[in-house]
């Protein structure tokens, strides 16, 4: 799988959009962009993920560079319940049940 | 809608004792996948099964086994535990259809296992 970069952390005010960056410059063609948030000390939780075309879903937006070197998660609009760990995670679909492979991640902190 | 079951949630156990840890998937979900979180990490992929078989296998310690049984739940099995195994385990479970491709995994709240 591809490697990730991410910032170790970043501040949101509540209410206002959230924008996480991610660089994954050596990925491949069949790789997806996955992420996922961790609450403190609770399970994983998968959030979106996309292939090329941004995707949206009820709780984000995941915006694609053409060339697929990086992407943007968007939480519309933060709540303090969004405070967690962001990990963007390049992951094959279709490699059959493969693990994730959890890079450092992004502690996003929304303000009150 | 139905969760990802760990059990059990917590477990202190002491060294070279065993423990088992158990997942039962969501309904329909085929497959299932188990992390190690420890103190301050990042989870770290350990071990999946596809229909019973082993399907990938990451930085699972030889002191460790798991298994997927006939109703699709999963044991994860350690041996002589040390206190570097105290860490969050958590179990992912997932549908995989196929042609071997695998939906997004959704995760347990975790076991808390500490070694004393």
């Amino acid at each position: 799988d591809a490697k990730t970069t991410q910032p170790t952390s970043m501040d949101c005010a509540e209410g206002r959009a959230a924008n996480l960056p991610c660089n994954h410059s050596t990925i491949s063609g069949n790789e997806y962009v996955y992420w996922y948030r961790q609450i403190h000390s609770q399970g994983p939780q998968y959030i979106i993920h996309g292939l090329k075309n941004n995707e949206t879903n009820e709780m984000a937006s995941l915006i694609i560079t053409e060339d697929r070197k990086s992407s943007t998660l968007i939480l519309p609009h933060a709540t303090l319940r969004d405070t967690a760990v962001y990990y963007c995670i390049i992951h094959i679909s279709g490699g059959g049940a493969d693990g994730l492979t959890f890079g450092k991640g992004t502690h996003l902190i929304i303000q009150p | 809608a139905a969760g990802v079951i760990q059990s059990p949630r917590h477990l202190i156990k002491e060294k070279r004792e065993t423990a088992t840890l158990k997942c039962y998937p969501i309904p329909r979900h085929d497959t299932v996948y188990w992390y190690q979180q420890g103190p301050g990490q990042d989870p770290q992929f350990l071990i999946s099964f596809y229909e019973k078989m082993q399907s990938d296998k990451g930085s699972i310690p030889d002191r460790f086994s798991a298994q997927q049984f006939s109703d699709y739940h999963s044991e994860l099995n350690m041996s002589s535990l040390e206190l570097g195994d105290s860490a969050l385990y958590f179990c992912a479970s997932s549908w995989t259809s196929g042609t071997g491709i695998s939906g997004e995994q959704y995760f347990g709240p975790g076991t808390r296992l500490t070694v004393t």
